[in-house]
C-alpha cells in the first residue's frame, strides 16, 4: 500500500452511534492532520499530531476523539454527532509539521464521507 | 480573521482555451501560496506553490502572485477535459498553518 488510506470511505450513523475512522500513511511523514470538508466551505482544520503528540485542537467539539498511537497511524473516535457533523472527513500527512517545509505539501487519503442521522 | 476568497463557479472553458482562476488573501504577511486540485470524489493534490512575485510555470500551468495587490492567479494553458476540477486556494500563515478558499469548480467543455 501506498499513500494515505482512510477506512471506511462511507459512513452512516445516528446520534446516538460510537464509531471510529482510521487514517494511515505509508510516507514516512512525522506530521497528521485530520480536516473536515463540506460543502462550498473552506477546509477546517480539526486536529494536527506532530511526533506522534498533539500540537493543535482547533476548538473541535469534544464529541470527536483523536488518537494517534504512532507516526503511521491517526483514528477519529465520533460519539453523540449532530446532524452538521455530516462532511467529508480528509486525513493528511506531511514529513513534519510545515516548519521549514517550503512547499507546505500535504498528502491527502481519499477521505470519509460522514453521514449523521 | 484570516480569509481567503475564491469565486465558487462553475467556471466554464471550451476546450484548449486558456482557464483563469483567481485567489486574493487578507493577511499581509503571507510568504507561501498554493494550488491544489480536486477532482469529484477524490482528494486535494498539491499542482503548484509560489512564494515570489510574479509568475511560475510549470508545464501548462503558470501560478502568477503579486503580493502588493494580495492577489494570486493560476492559469491553465491549452485547458483539456482531464482539467475539470474544482481548484482550492491556500497560504501559509505566520504559524505555519494553511489557510484555505472553498475552491473554484472548472469545467472544460469539450
Amino acid at each position: 500500500e501506498t499513500g494515505v488510506t482512510q477506512t471506511p470511505r462511507h459512513l452512516v450513523m445516528g446520534m446516538t452511534n460510537k464509531k471510529s475512522l482510521k487514517c494511515e500513511q505509508h510516507l514516512g511523514h512525522n506530521a497528521m492532520y485530520w480536516y473536515k470538508q463540506s460543502a462550498k466551505k473552506p477546509l477546517e482544520l480539526m486536529f494536527v499530531y506532530n511526533f506522534k503528540e498533539q500540537t493543535e485542537n482547533n476548538s473541535v467539539p469534544s464529541r470527536f476523539s483523536p488518537e494517534c498511537p504512532n507516526s503511521s497511524h491517526l483514528f477519529l473516535h465520533l460519539h453523540t454527532l449532530q446532524p452538521e457533523d455530516s462532511a467529508l472527513y480528509l486525513c493528511a500527512s506531511s514529513q513534519d509539521r510545515f516548519g521549514g517545509l517550503k512547499t507546505g505539501e500535504l498528502f491527502f487519503g481519499e477521505g470519509s464521507r460522514l453521514t449523521v442521522l | 480573521q484570516k480569509e481567503v476568497e475564491q469565486n465558487s463557479g462553475p467556471l466554464s472553458v471550451p476546450e484548449g482555451a486558456i482557464a483563469s482562476l483567481n485567489c486574493t488573501y487578507s493577511d499581509r504577511g503571507s510568504q507561501s501560496f498554493f494550488w491544489y486540485r480536486q477532482y469529484s470524489g477524490k482528494s486535494p493534490e498539491l499542482i503548484m506553490f509560489i512564494y515570489s512575485n510574479g509568475d511560475k510555470e510549470d508545464g501548462r500551468f503558470t501560478a502568477q502572485l503579486n503580493k502588493a495587490s494580495q492577489y494570486v492567479s493560476l492559469l491553465i494553458r491549452d485547458s483539456q477535459p482531464s482539467d475539470s476540477a474544482t481548484y482550492l486556494c491556500a497560504f501559509m500563515d505566520s504559524n505555519y498553518q494553511l489557510i484555505w478558499g472553498a475552491g473554484t469548480k472548472l469545467i472544460i467543455k469539450p
